[in-house]
């Protein structure tokens, strides 16, 4: 089946540690998204990236930071700057040629 | 500012009314408009999509969609609402000159379904 994964569903760290989610996806796609998903909020865009070795800051990036080594996957790592990273964090990509997006199912990262 | 939004954060309908959740945009020109589900828990699922074309939009799920440029409006309906529709709803929208093909997201509208 072709699809996205994300790893693990739920995640609790200590604040001060750094934390790395895991996107998976086996659609061939070059676009690769995360956003961060807060009650009320809407998601809002933290990294995309469109070909490997390449991505690009969306519109809060900070205290995140993002890598593209492989087509196939794109981790999300949440460092200890990010002030608030308790949140609902989903991942998606799409064709470079087309504005549908396909999402995970998502990581709920609880910092405690 | 370019914006999407949805002007009610939550809603209640019996099972079996009729829905309809408003979803308004401030853009320049037309953009590409979605709308996208998510049960608790989940991820996204898109329901429905505009680009171009017939201003009345077929999902899936039996959503439908009616495109307004005069009102900047891109609003879900659905005839007869099932349990199994609750959950929470998403309209977003890409820039048609927009390189990177960003989804704007909407706040989003809870549904809820009464009994």
């Amino acid at each position: 089946d072709g699809g996205i994964t994300q790893s693990p569903k739920y995640l609790f760290r200590k604040e001060g540690q750094n934390v790395t989610l895991s996107c998976e996806q086996n659609l061939n796609h070059d676009a690769m998204y995360w956003y961060r998903q807060d009650p009320g909020q809407g998601l809002r865009l933290i990294y995309y990236s469109q070909i490997v070795n390449d991505f690009q800051k969306g519109d809060i990036a900070e205290g995140y930071s993002v890598s593209r080594e492989k087509k196939e996957s794109f981790p999300l790592t949440v460092t200890s700057a990010q002030k608030n990273p308790t949140a609902f964090y989903l991942c998606a990509s799409s064709k470079l040629s087309s504005n549908e997006q396909f999402f995970g199912p998502g990581t709920r990262l609880t910092v405690l | 500012a370019q914006s999407v939004t949805q002007p009610d954060i939550h809603i209640t309908v019996s099972e079996g009314a009729s829905l309809e959740l408003r979803c308004n945009y401030s853009y320049g020109a037309t953009p590409y408009l979605f709308w996208y589900v998510q049960s608790p828990g989940q991820g996204l699922q898109l329901l429905l999509k505009y680009f171009s074309g017939d201003t009345l939009v077929q999902g899936i799920k039996g959503f439908e969609a009616e495109f307004k440029r005069s009102q900047s409006s891109f609003n879900l309906r659905k005839p007869s609402v099932h349990w199994s529709d609750a959950a929470e709803y998403f309209c977003a929208v890409v820039p048609v000159v927009n390189a990177g093909n960003m989804l704007t997201f909407g706040g989003g509208t809870r549904l809820m379904v009464k009994p």
